[in-house]
This record gives structure tokens, C-alpha cells and sequence, in this order.
């Protein structure tokens, strides 16, 4: 029972324009909602995160979007740098400080 | 480094064989949690501390998976009788119980091979 999913495996985007990661998940009773990002041989890093109460939350050229009645959200990062290259991670969780709920993850390459 | 640690970083073992890894958590923070990770997924929840008291173990934990935090402190998770199947990343995190976002920290992982 996947609750959350990354229903892209990849994504391709050229340098200095905007990447777009989506998720979507299924139970209505998630509080919270978080991205991370992952090099290769690291753990995931925290980048941001979302209250259920709120549909929008931004940091830097970080900014997720939560829509509720779509059980959707997304994160958008502008300019996107070769840096960004790497492997997020959208994860939910019920109540604070409880499990999080992971999705498969989104390749993202970055091109120079 | 103040830094989620854990040790090792990687264990190659045969199958049949016990394995035990230890996390140390960032200091101040009173919940520990252990994930698992496969090729190709997201992290996994097994179980999770609030200082020395195990809150919550997920259904993936089998009978031969057993967490501690003795102190709420380190924790160790040790597999007994390991399988192919038990081949993964294993992942600890730690945050403060009043933390804002659930955002946790992770450390860089353990990777088990069982031959």
C-alpha cells in the first residue's frame, strides 16, 4: 500500500530554469509533509517541509506547494544549479514527530 | 561533527549470521528512528525511540530484528539469522521531540550484504 509515490523516476533539466517534482499521496490524515534530497553513499538531507494547513512554504530557490483537495504537492526549485543534481525524496507524516512516508524518490540531473 | 553517526558504514556477512549496528544520534535530541532502504525505494520505517522507550515498530520488523536505546542514548539494531532479503541500507534519524515540521536527521547509513 503505497501511500506516498513519485510517479516520475527522472528528470532532465537544463541549468538556471525551474525544476518541478511532484507527489502524490493517499491518506488524508498526513499532518505534515517534507522534502529531501540524497547524493549517492549520503543520507537524505532535509530541504523543506509543509503543514497541512498551509499550501505554500518557501526557502530560498525552495518552494512547495501542498494541494489539499488533490492530495498533491510539489516542489519547485528556481534557478535550478548542476548542484541540485541528485535523488529527492517526498515524505509525509501523521502527528508530530511521528514516522515518516516515503515515496520512491525523482532522479533529478541538472544540466550545465 | 555534531551529525547523525553510524557504525559501520558497511558489513558484508553470510547468510545465517548475526549483525548489529549502532546509531548515534545528534545530542539533544530525544527520538531515534531506524529506516530501511532497498534499490530503486524510499526509505522504510522499522521502529522508533523517544528516549529509552520503543514507541512504535513497524510490521517489516520480523521477529529476528531487535532495536535498543538502552540509555536514550545510542541505539543498536542487531538482525539475527540474516537472509538475502535482509541486503539494504539501514538508515538511522534523530530530532527533537517539539521540532517544528517533524524534520529528522539522518545519518549516512549502513549497507548490509548478506552473501
Amino acid at each position: 500500500d503505497q501511500q506516498v509515490k513519485q510517479n516520475s523516476p527522472s528528470l532532465s533539466v537544463q541549468e538556471g530554469r525551474i525544476s518541478i517534482l511532484n507527489c502524490d499521496y493517499t491518506n488524508s490524515m498526513f499532518d505534515y509533509f517534507l522534502w529531501y534530497k540524497k547524493y549517492p553513499a549520503e543520507g537524505p538531507t532535509f530541504l523543506i517541509s509543509i503543514s497541512s494547513i498551509k499550501d505554500k512554504n518557501e526557502d530560498g530557490r525552495f518552494t512547495v506547494f501542498l494541494n489539499k483537495s488533490a492530495k498533491h504537492l510539489s516542489l519547485h526549485i528556481v534557478p535550478s544549479q548542476p548542484g541540485d543534481s541528485a535523488v529527492y525524496f517526498c515524505a509525509a507524516s501523521r502527528f508530530n514527530g511521528n514516522k515518516l512516508v516515503f515515496g520512491a524518490g525523482t532522479i533529478l540531473r541538472v544540466k550545465s | 561533527d555534531t551529525g547523525v553517526s553510524q557504525d559501520p558504514r558497511h558489513k558484508i556477512t553470510k547468510r545465517g549470521q548475526n549483525v548489529t549496528f549502532r546509531c548515534d544520534p545528534i545530542s539533544e535530541h530525544n527520538r531515534l528512528y531506524w529506516y530501511r532502504q532497498t534499490l530503486g525505494q524510499g526509505p522504510e520505517f522499522l521502529t522508533y525511540f523517544q528516549n529509552e522507550a520503543q514507541l512504535e515498530k513497524s510490521r517489516l520488523l520480523s521477529d529476528r530484528f531487535s532495536a535498543e536505546r538502552p540509555k536514550g542514548s545510542f541505539s543498536t539494531l542487531e538482525i539475527q539469522r540474516t537472509e538475502q532479503g535482509d541486503s539494504a541500507m539501514y538508515l538511522c534519524a534523530s530530532s527533537r521531540r517539539e521540532v517544528k515540521g517533524n524534520e529528522q536527521f539522518f545519518g549516512p547509513g549502513t549497507r548490509l550484504t548478506v552473501l
